[in-house]
């Protein structure tokens, strides 16, 4: 089945310590997006990506990183900048055109700083 | 991007049709409206999407007036398992205005038994 895949589920890293979130997708899709949500929080966005070696920065891009080397992949890099790096981190894609549903998203990654 | 205005939460009994609003004064000619539905500790998944009048499926029905200005996500007889947090998204499909959509808090919705 197509869809798109991310890992771990849950993460724990020590303060002062990048660490990186995967995302694949094996549905063909142009565009990728990673969004952070909080508790009790809408989703903002973090990064975007239209075509492979390109993005642009969403409303809250500083203390990420991403790359964009292969259609089927955005990882996502949370560095020792980023202040608040605790909260639920969601990966999505879409067709940039003709899309009949918009956004496919992953199932999450759930990053905890101690 | 049109920016969207959904009530913060609701509550209803199982068994009720339940009728959630979503206001977008500055919807643009090419923007269609999407609802999407999210569990806790999950990724949003696509309810419904229409761009005018009526749009039904299998989990819900959209209701657009012809102004366009709000829409309305109708669930038939919710059961327990219908507590979510919905989301109504406005955007132009043909033209990737799909970057950059802002995801506000949504509307959660408490079923009671």
């Amino acid at each position: 089945d197509g869809g798109i895949t991310q890992s771990p589920k849950y993460l724990f890293r020590k303060e002062g310590q990048n660490v990186t979130l995967s995302c694949e997708q094996n549905l063909n899709h142009d565009a990728m997006y990673w969004y952070r949500q909080d508790p009790g929080q809408g989703l903002r966005l973090i990064y975007y990506s239209q075509i492979v070696n390109d993005f642009q920065k969403g409303d809250i891009a500083e203390g990420y990183s991403v790359s964009r080397e292969k259609k089927e992949s955005f990882p996502l890099t949370v560095t020792s900048a980023q202040k608040n790096p605790t909260a639920f981190y969601l990966c999505a894609s879409s067709i940039e055109r003709d899309s009949d549903y918009g956004y496919t998203f992953g199932s999450g990654t759930r990053l905890t700083v101690v | 991007l049109a920016k969207t205005t959904q009530p913060i939460s609701m509550d209803s009994y199982e068994g009720q049709e339940v009728n959630i609003t979503c206001s977008h004064n500055n919807i643009a000619t090419n923007d269609y409206i999407t609802w999407y539905q999210q569990f806790p500790s999950q990724g949003p998944r696509f309810i419904i999407q229409g761009y005018k009048t009526k749009v039904t499926n299998e989990v819900a029905s959209l209701f657009i007036p012809a102004d366009r200005k709000s829409s309305t996500l109708s669930l038939p007889r919710v059961s327990l398992s219908d507590t979510a947090v919905y989301y109504c998204l406005v955007g132009d499909l043909y033209s990737g205005g799909y970057q950059k959509v802002t995801f506000g808090t949504g509307t959660k919705l408490q079923v009671i038994p």
